[in-house]
C-alpha cells in the first residue's frame, strides 16, 4: 500500500531551527490529513490536520501545508526543540468516510540541543 | 484530558489460542477503530465501529477477527486461533464524529510464540 508515502526516515535538526517533514500520497480521493508525533512505548498523538479546502493550517509552532495540484504536504515546526524527537506520521482519509486512517511509514526527527 | 486505554501493555499468547484485547475509548466518542503495526511496517487500519456495529473492515479483517462493545465503556478485539504472523501493535482509537481526528491508546504489544 503506498497510497501515503514518507521518503525521509529520519531527520537530524538543531534545536531553534525548522523542521520540515514531508508526506506525499496519490489517492486523489483523499481530501482530509493529518499529522500524528509518536513517542516510543506511546500511541500515535494528534497534532494537526488540514482539510483539502485549505492550503495552510497554523496551530503555534506547527503549519501544514498542503499542494493538491502536487500531492504533497509537509509539517513545519518552528523552532524545533529537544521534546519534538519522536516519530512523526501523516494520515489521510476521505472526509466523507471518516472512518479508514491510512498512514505514511513515519519520520523519525531529532532535534538537537 | 481524557485518554483512549488498552489493555494488556503486553500480551504473549501461544499460537492458536484466542485473545482478547480490550480498549477504553473516551467517554463521549461514538466512533471506534483498531489499528495494528507489525514491526518495521506502517500502521494499518483494522475495523471501525459505530452505532454497535461495524461499519468498515479492511482486507485484513477476515473471519479470524471480530470486534464487540459488550458494555458501555469498553470496545474489544479478539482475535481466534492466533497466528505467528499477528504479532504486532495493536492500537485502539475513538473520535465523537467519524469526519474529526482520531485519539489512539497506547497500544498492546501482542507476542504470539
Amino acid at each position: 500500500d503506498q497510497q501515503v508515502k514518507q521518503n525521509s526516515p529520519s531527520l537530524s535538526v538543531q534545536e531553534g531551527r525548522i523542521s520540515i517533514l514531508n508526506c506525499d500520497y496519490t489517492n486523489s480521493m483523499f481530501d482530509y490529513f493529518l499529522w500524528y508525533k509518536k513517542y516510543p512505548a506511546e500511541g500515535p498523538t494528534f497534532l494537526i490536520s488540514i482539510s483539502s479546502i485549505k492550503d495552510k493550517n497554523e496551530d503555534g509552532r506547527f503549519t501544514v501545508f498542503l499542494n493538491k495540484s502536487a500531492k504533497h504536504l509537509s509539517l513545519h515546526i518552528v523552532p524545533s526543540q529537544p521534546g519534538d524527537s519522536a516519530v512523526y506520521f501523516c494520515a489521510a482519509d476521505w472526509e466523507t468516510s471518516g472512518s479508514r486512517l491510512t498512514f505514511g511509514e513515519g519520520t523519525q526527527l531529532t532535534v538537537n540541543p | 484530558e481524557p485518554e483512549v486505554t488498552q489493555t494488556p501493555s503486553h500480551q504473549v499468547t501461544q499460537m492458536g489460542q484466542e485473545v482478547i484485547l480490550r480498549c477504553v475509548p473516551i467517554s463521549n466518542h461514538l466512533y471506534f477503530y483498531w489499528y495494528r503495526q507489525i514491526l518495521g511496517q506502517k500502521v494499518e487500519f483494522l475495523v471501525s465501529f459505530y452505532n454497535n456495529e461495524i461499519s468498515e473492515k479492511s482486507e485484513i479483517f477476515d473471519d479470524q477477527f471480530s470486534v464487540e462493545r459488550p458494555d458501555g465503556s469498553n470496545f474489544t478485539l479478539k482475535i481466534r486461533s492466533t497466528k505467528l504472523e499477528d504479532s504486532a501493535m495493536y492500537f485502539c482509537a475513538s473520535n465523537r464524529q467519524g469526519n474529526q481526528p482520531q485519539h489512539f491508546g497506547d497500544g498492546t504489544r501482542l507476542s504470539i510464540l
